[in-house]
């Protein structure tokens, strides 16, 4: 069982509308978590990076939120714009390794 | 941002030839690189990391003597895909850990496709 869970899977929203992609992990020691965006045949791009003791981080558009508790997190994007469209994903680093999320592939149509 | 290089970004060779992918940290030295392959749709399954002037470490699964890993300099990591099939292809990406942060820096990825 992969111990990063993103959710949805996918999803497709109208151009100007805010959407929120959630992460679920079981990584343990946790060390940091760090959300990318990844466009078609490109590599990932960094989008926020948080540790244990930060809540909340964002970044333009993106706002990353930690519950180190309940080991969540989530990507929050407001106002969409099409650029948006892409696969975001949530990883988790432990002591010495990291974990990927699948993903989710966001489409955000005119 | 840091800048990671990977060339080439696409390459198509022959079922039994080897190809090398460069992975180069442009603007800071890497002690650290990984090396990833993704299917189409699938997330980042790491290969190997590589450190600076030693051996890399391979995930379990991952033939070593298939995938050379070199990372001879704290700016250059090099995947060679020895006698590559169809099977292995795929697109490759890099990342490269600064020496004075815990940021990973992505290239762009490489699109092997073996004929």
């Amino acid at each position: 069982k992969n111990q990063v869970e993103q959710s949805p899977q996918s999803l497709i929203i109208l151009e100007g509308k805010n959407c929120t992609l959630q992460c679920n992990y079981t990584v343990s020691p946790f060390s940091n978590l760090r959300w990318y965006k990844q466009d078609t045949g490109r590599g990932p791009v960094s989008l926020t990076i948080m540790t244990f003791s930060e809540n909340t981080k964002s970044n333009g558009r993106y706002t990353a939120t930690l519950d180190a508790d309940t080991k969540q997190s989530s990507l929050h994007i407001t106002a969409s714009q099409l650029s948006d469209s892409a696969s975001y994903i949530c990883v988790v680093s432990g002591n010495n390794d990291m974990r990927f999320g699948a993903g989710t592939r966001l489409t955000v149509k005119p | 941002g840091a800048v990671v290089s990977q060339h080439p970004s696409r390459v198509i060779c022959k079922s039994g030839t080897s190809v090398k992918i460069e992975c180069r940290s442009l603007d800071f030295q890497a002690t650290t690189m990984f090396w990833y392959r993704q299917f189409p749709k699938k997330s980042l399954m790491l290969m190997a990391t590589s450190n600076e002037g030693s051996k890399a470490t391979y995930e379990q699964g991952v033939e070593k003597d298939k995938f050379l890993i070199n990372h001879a300099s704290l700016t250059l990591s090099t995947l060679t895909v020895t006698s590559a099939h169809p099977e292995d292809s795929s697109f490759y990406i890099c990342s490269a850990e600064g020496h004075l942060s815990y940021e990973q820096y992505f290239g762009p990825g490489t699109r092997l496709t073996v004929t």
